[in-house]
């Protein structure tokens, strides 16, 4: 079976660039959740989601972070305008009952 | 504030060796206890849960969880180079939030 499924691996853009990270969460799982990990502050969860429906975004930084969920097959996370302060690997997780956590490979993002 | 606390490291054992990774956690009524680990480069995968008291065996690994002391370890025994990496401990607190609360790991390195 395939995994989580995050795309694009890498993104190299320009202060004040929109950015879209995007996740395919294993087939059958119900929670998605969004992660960004720093040396300095490890992993930090942003948003997750619940049977498509978004439960807590109580982590997202501020509104140029928005995340969706239109259906249970992807997700995407958006920051627009970008700054370098974002510069992290973003990871995508899925799980089912919410235990273990099912993690794709990362988007690492630089925000020169 | 709930928190979970790791020593950073990094931790260097000679190879056979036992390594003994510690977490702390604040959150008396958490009930669900995770050990990642994440290679360099890669995301966290799940090598152990644990939810009452006591110890937990997994071929090599051993999990103790300590509720009183609000103390969960990670034995691992025969280390080889390949356990190299950073072990991630992970608390689900209590209460209707129920969300993973994450240490920032303990860096490992098994020396042959």
């Amino acid at each position: 079976d395939a995994g989580v499924i995050q795309s694009p691996r890498h993104e190299v853009t320009e202060m004040g660039q929109e950015v879209t990270l995007r996740c395919k969460p294993i087939s059958g799982h119900n929670s998605l959740f969004w992660y960004r990990q720093t040396m300095m502050r490890g992993l930090e969860l942003l948003i997750y989601f619940n049977n498509n429906v978004p439960i807590d975004d109580s982590g997202m930084p501020e509104d140029r972070f928005s995340a969706k969920m239109p259906n249970a097959s992807f997700s995407t996370l958006k920051i627009q305008p970008s700054e370098p302060r974002d510069s992290a690997v973003y990871f995508c997780a899925s799980s089912t009952g919410g235990r273990e956590l099912f993690f794709g490979e990362g988007s690492r993002l630089t925000v020169l | 504030q709930k928190e979970v606390e790791q020593n950073s490291g990094p931790l260097s054992v000679p190879e056979g060796a036992i390594a003994s990774l510690n977490c702390t956690y604040s959150d008396r009524g958490s009930q669900s206890f995770f050990w990642y680990r994440q290679y360099s480069g890669k995301s966290p995968e799940l090598i152990m849960s644990i939810y009452s008291n006591g110890d937990k065996e997994d071929g090599r690994f051993t999990a103790q969880l300590n509720k009183a002391s609000q103390y969960v370890s990670l034995l691992i025994r025969d280390s080889q180079p390949s356990d190299s990496a950073t072990y991630l401990c992970a608390v689900l607190n209590a209460g209707n939030n129920r969300k993973l609360i994450w240490g920032l790991g303990t860096s490992l390195a098994v020396n042959p």
